[in-house]
């Protein structure tokens, strides 16, 4: 049972344009979600991360969306550029320490 | 910057072998992990260490085991290799457990089992 999901296993936009990468949860006991990106050959990197007593969290062009009713967030790339093209992670974690991952979506950004 | 390094960038194996995969990180991080990581399936966390020599398994331990002699390094094993341990395998650290410690990765060990 995958408790994260990430639907869209690929997205694609134009550069300027708003990438939005989603993302499902089903264990209400999550309480912190991040978003990793990765590079081809290289291992995942930190992108930005949102508690759950909150619904929005914004850092320059990442934002991070959260809706707890919904057991869905979101991340929203504004405006998109084509070193954004990568594979995007969903993550969540409970108290315990653990982070279970989503699938990843590619995002390609089109110059 | 903290590094995570991992001893080989490519491995091939034969089935039956036993695999050493070595991970190391240099910014005195309590915790390690081991991921791999497939087509499909994301990333599923085999094990994760929260000490030196102290070990807790994850949602994929089976076939595995690891090693944490030395707060830097951890060692991901295994025992007896099978086609199906063909995988990108991820080590991380982080600084704590709690939801706001990001995790550092390393670049990866693609191991290939024949």
């Amino acid at each position: 049972d995958q408790q994260v999901k990430q639907n869209s296993p690929s997205l694609s936009v134009q550069e300027g344009r708003i990438s939005i990468l989603n993302c499902d949860y089903t264990n209400s006991m999550f309480d912190y979600f991040l978003w990793y990106k990765k590079y081809p050959a290289e291992g995942p990197t930190f992108l930005i991360s949102i508690s759950s007593i909150k619904d929005k969290n914004e850092d320059g062009r990442f934002t991070v969306f959260l809706n707890k009713s919904a057991k869905h967030l979101s991340l929203h790339i504004v405006p998109s550029q084509p070193g954004d093209s990568a594979v995007y992670f969903c993550a969540a974690k409970t108290n315990a320490g653990k982070s279970t991952f989503g699938d990843g979506t590619t995002l390609t950004v089109k110059p | 910057d903290v590094k995570v390094t991992q001893s080989s960038r490519y491995l091939v194996k034969r089935t039956g072998e036993k695999v050493f995969l070595e991970c190391v990180q240099d910014m005195d991080h309590e915790n390690m992990f081991w991921y791999r990581q497939d087509p499909g399936l994301g990333l599923r966390l085999i094990y994760f260490s929260y000490d030196v020599k102290m070990k807790e398994k994850g949602d994929i331990p089976e076939g595995y085991s690891v090693s944490r002699e030395k707060k830097e390094r951890f060692s991901l094993i295994l025992e007896s290799a099978s086609t199906n341990q063909t995988s990108m395998y991820l080590c991380a650290s982080s600084l704590g457990l709690a939801g706001h410690y990001e995790q550092y990765f390393g670049p990866g060990t693609r191991l290939t089992v024949t």
